[in-house]
């Protein structure tokens, strides 16, 4: 079973500072996708960024890096310059990349960390 | 806006009533799933359904049961909800077969149940 480890509940963080948002993953599969969420007070999530296990490079979405270490099985969120808008609750999730039909793709999500940027 | 569409945005029912939360996307996808956040825990899959396949969480209690009309709509039919039920229901699709690409979220419904 896949298992995602978010030990951070409450981060801070000052406006037009960088960040790093720890997450640890536990599977058995050699196949699988890392994503990331943002989930501001509205409810939505949204897609952040997302790592494949076989990617050779880190993936980047403008601000939003990842720091993948498959040795240790990390995958941390790097936001650069704090926007007060990036206030929200981060979720990193891991889905199963192999074609196994029951499991239809579903994602397994940690327990979020909430993220505050102050001015 | 990510195309996943859901209704109604908030929700109080009592223990007795019958309600319905809707799901719609026109992303094109081929499966839809229910996810259940309480205050404090992890999100809780519930179901995910499609045409083809209908994987169900065993631990979900029978007074909440999907419905898959179409590929492009979901529901989760509620009867006889606790107050502990009380939680943002959230759906989302993805391409199954696709995996390595991300599922899209609607905004949920924050159920309450008196």
């Amino acid at each position: 079973a896949q298992k995602i480890t978010q030990t951070q509940p409450g981060m801070f963080v000052q406006e037009k500072e960088a960040v790093t948002l720890d997450c640890t993953y536990d599977t058995s599969d050699p196949s699988y996708g890392l994503f990331w969420y943002k989930q501001p007070s509205s409810g939505e999530m949204i897609f952040l960024i997302y790592q494949g296990s076989y990617d050779q490079q880190n993936a980047t979405e403008g601000r939003y890096s990842l720091n993948f270490q498959k040795a240790r099985k990390s995958a941390n969120l790097v936001i650069s310059a704090s926007q007060l808008g990036d206030s929200a609750m981060y979720f990193c999730a891991m889905r199963d990349l192999a074609d196994r039909g029951s499991t239809l793709g579903r994602l397994y999500f940690g327990r979020g960390t909430q993220l505050t940027v102050w001015p | 806006e990510t195309g996943v569409t859901q209704t109604p945005r908030h929700l109080v029912m009592g223990m007795t009533n019958k309600k319905s939360l809707k799901c719609e996307q026109h992303l094109g996808h081929n499966a839809m799933y229910w996810y259940k956040q309480s205050a404090k825990k992890p999100l809780e899959l519930m179901f995910v359904y499609s045409l083809e396949e209908r994987v169900e969480n065993n631990s979900v209690p029978s007074r909440f049961s999907p419905e898959c009309p179409n590929s492009s709509h979901l529901f989760l039919h509620l009867h006889t909800l606790q107050p502990e039920d009380s939680a943002l229901y959230l759906c989302a699709s993805s391409q199954a077969r696709v995996r390595n690409t991300e599922a899209f979220f609607g905004q949920g419904t924050r159920l309450t149940v008196v």
